[in-house]
C-alpha cells in the first residue's frame, strides 16, 4: 500500500476557480510530519509547507489553505481563486523520523497534476 | 543566498559507463538527500548524509549506486555500468540540521540532473 496517496492524477480548473488536492497517508508513527511541494514546468521543486502530527491547527498563507485531520489521516490543499501561474505538479510528502534508519526522507506521493485555464 | 546547485543539469551516456553527478547543498546546510524523479515511479528516496554520521543508503536500488560527501558539503553521485532504467532526474535537496521537536526540515531541493541512458 502506498504511503501518501494522491488520488487525483490530473485535475483541470478555469482560472478563478476554487481547487482542493487531497493527500491520505498512511503511518504508524505518532510523530510524523507532512509536506506539500510544487514543482512547475520549470522543474524545480518549492516547498509550500510542513505540518508537525502533534498540530493540527489548519494554516492559510494568502490563496493557499491547508487542512490537517489526524482522524481521516488527510492533509489536503485548497487554493483559493486559482491563476495560471498555480498550474504545477503538486506533491504531498510524509516524513517519519522515528521510523527505521530515523532519516528524515520524504516518502512522496505521486502527485498531482493541476492545470488552470484562462 | 545560493541555493542546492547540481551538475550537470543534463547527462547522455551509454549503456555500461559509469557517470558521477554532482550537489553543492546551501552553504551551512547539514543534512543531504538524493532523490530520483522517473515517470514510473515517481519521486523516490535514495541516500542521506547528516554531518558526520554515516549515511542511510536505505533507498539506493543496487550496488551500481553509490554516493559520498566529502568535507560535510559537496556531495557526488555515482552510478556505475548504467542501465537503461537509470534513465531518470536525479535530485539533490539539503535541509538545516533536522530537529524532531521544531523546524529545520525544509528540503531544499536543486534543479536535478536528468539522466539519459542510451
Amino acid at each position: 500500500a502506498q504511503k501518501v496517496t494522491q488520488a487525483q492524477t490530473e485535475i483541470s480548473v478555469v482560472e478563478k476557480e476554487d481547487v482542493t488536492l487531497d493527500c491520505v497517508y498512511e503511518t504508524r508513527d505518532t510523530t510524523y510530519y507532512l509536506f506539500w511541494y510544487k514543482q512547475p514546468p520549470s522543474g524545480e521543486l518549492v516547498f509550500l509547507i510542513r505540518r508537525n502530527s502533534f498540530d493540527e491547527q489548519n494554516e492559510i498563507s494568502g490563496r493557499y489553505s491547508w487542512n490537517f485531520q489526524k482522524s481521516t489521516s488527510s492533509f489536503n490543499f485548497t487554493i483559493t481563486a486559482s491563476q495560471v501561474v498555480d498550474s504545477a505538479v503538486y506533491f504531498c510528502a510524509l516524513s517519519e523520523p522515528y521510523s527505521g534508519a530515523g532519516s528524515y526522507q520524504l516518502t512522496f506521493g505521486k502527485g498531482t497534476k493541476l492545470s488552470v485555464i484562462p | 543566498g545560493a541555493g542546492v546547485s547540481q551538475s550537470p543539469s543534463n547527462k547522455v551516456t551509454e549503456k555500461g559507463k559509469d557517470v558521477e553527478l554532482r550537489c553543492d547543498p546551501i552553504s551551512g546546510h547539514t543534512a543531504l538527500y538524493w532523490y530520483r524523479q522517473s515517470l514510473g515511479q515517481g519521486l523516490e528516496f535514495l541516500i542521506y548524509f547528516q554531518g558526520n554520521s554515516a549515511p542511510d543508503k536505505s533507498g539506493l536500488p543496487s550496488d551500481r549506486f553509490s554516493a559520498e560527501r566529502t568535507g560535510g558539503s559537496v556531495s557526488t553521485l555515482t552510478i556505475q555500468r548504467t542501465q537503461q532504467e537509470d534513465s531518470a532526474v536525479y535530485l539533490c535537496a539539503s535541509s538545516s540540521a533536522p530537529r524532531l521537536t521544531s523546524g529545520g526540515f525544509e528540503q531544499f531541493f536543486g534543479p536535478g540532473t536528468r539522466l539519459t541512458v542510451l
